[in-house]
C-alpha cells in the first residue's frame, strides 16, 4: 500500500460547508494525486502535486483546491461542498524505480454531501 | 485531451474461460500504460508498460502494449471467481505522471 493513508474514512456534511479530505504518505514519494471515481466515469484526476508547494489542476478541479506544505500531507479542500461533489476520493502517489513506475492508490474516503 | 477507452465496458463469463480486455489511448507525450484491478475497494496494481510488443506476465494474466496502433490488451486464462472485479487501464504521460482513467471493464466470472 506504500504507507497511504486518507482521512477521514467517511464523511457526511450538508451542502455549503467547507471540507477537507487529507492524504498522508511515509515514504517521502514526490509526486501526489487526488482523484474522483464515480459511476460511469471512472477515476478522474482533481489535483497532483509535484513537490511541496507544488501543484497543479486535473481535468476536474472547479470547486476544489489543495495543499502541500511537507512531503507527507497533501490535502484536498472542498470550500464550499455541493451535492454533486459526493463521491469517493482516492488519493495516490508515484512511485519511480529503475525505469518502471506504478502509482498506489489510498483506501479513499467515502463523501455524502446532503 | 488525453483520452483513454476500454471495451467491453462489462462481460461475463464462466469459470476457465479466456477473457481479453481492451485498451485504446490518445494521449499527448504518452510515457506508459497501467492496468489495475478493483474490487470492493481502491484499485491495486497489475502491470506498467512501456515498450510495444514486450508482454508482461503475472500468473494467469498478461498484458502487452501496441505504441503503434495505441492500444493494449489484458488477458486473463483460466478465469475464476476472484478475478470478478472492475479492470481499469491508465495512460501517464511525461507532466508529472498525470494520468487518464477509462472508465473500466467489469468482469464477472460465474461458477
Amino acid at each position: 500500500d506504500a504507507g497511504i493513508t486518507q482521512s477521514p474514512r467517511h464523511k457526511v456534511t450538508e451542502t455549503g460547508t467547507p471540507v477537507t479530505l487529507r492524504c498522508h504518505q511515509t515514504e517521502n514519494h514526490r509526486y501526489m494525486y487526488w482523484y474522483r471515481q464515480d459511476p460511469g466515469h471512472g477515476l478522474r484526476l482533481i489535483h497532483y502535486s509535484y513537490g511541496v508547494k507544488d501543484t497543479d489542476k486535473g481535468e476536474v478541479s472547479d470547486g476544489y483546491s489543495v495543499s502541500r506544505s511537507k512531503t507527507e500531507d497533501f490535502l484536498l479542500t472542498l470550500e464550499s461542498a455541493t451535492s454533486s461533489q459526493t463521491s469517493v476520493y482516492f488519493c495516490a502517489i508515484s512511485e519511480r524505480a529503475g525505469g518502471d513506475e506504478t502509482q498506489y492508490f489510498g483506501p479513499g474516503t467515502r463523501l455524502l454531501v446532503l | 485531451e488525453d483520452k483513454v477507452v476500454q471495451s467491453p465496458l462489462s462481460l461475463v463469463v464462466h469459470e476457465g474461460d479466456t477473457v481479453t480486455l481492451n485498451c485504446s489511448y490518445e494521449v499527448t507525450n504518452f510515457r506508459s500504460l497501467l492496468w489495475y484491478k478493483q474490487e470492493k475497494k481502491a484499485p491495486t496494481f497489475l502491470f506498467m508498460l512501456t515498450s510495444s510488443g514486450i508482454e508482461k506476465k503475472s500468473g494467469r494474466l498478461s498484458s502487452i502494449l501496441d505504441k503503434k496502433e495505441l492500444f493494449s490488451i489484458l488477458n486473463i486464462t483460466a478465469t475464476q471467481t476472484g478475478d470478478s472485479a472492475i479492470y481499469l487501464c491508465a495512460s501517464v504521460n511525461t507532466n508529472a505522471g498525470k494520468s487518464t482513467f477509462g472508465d473500466g471493464t467489469t468482469l464477472t466470472v460465474k461458477p
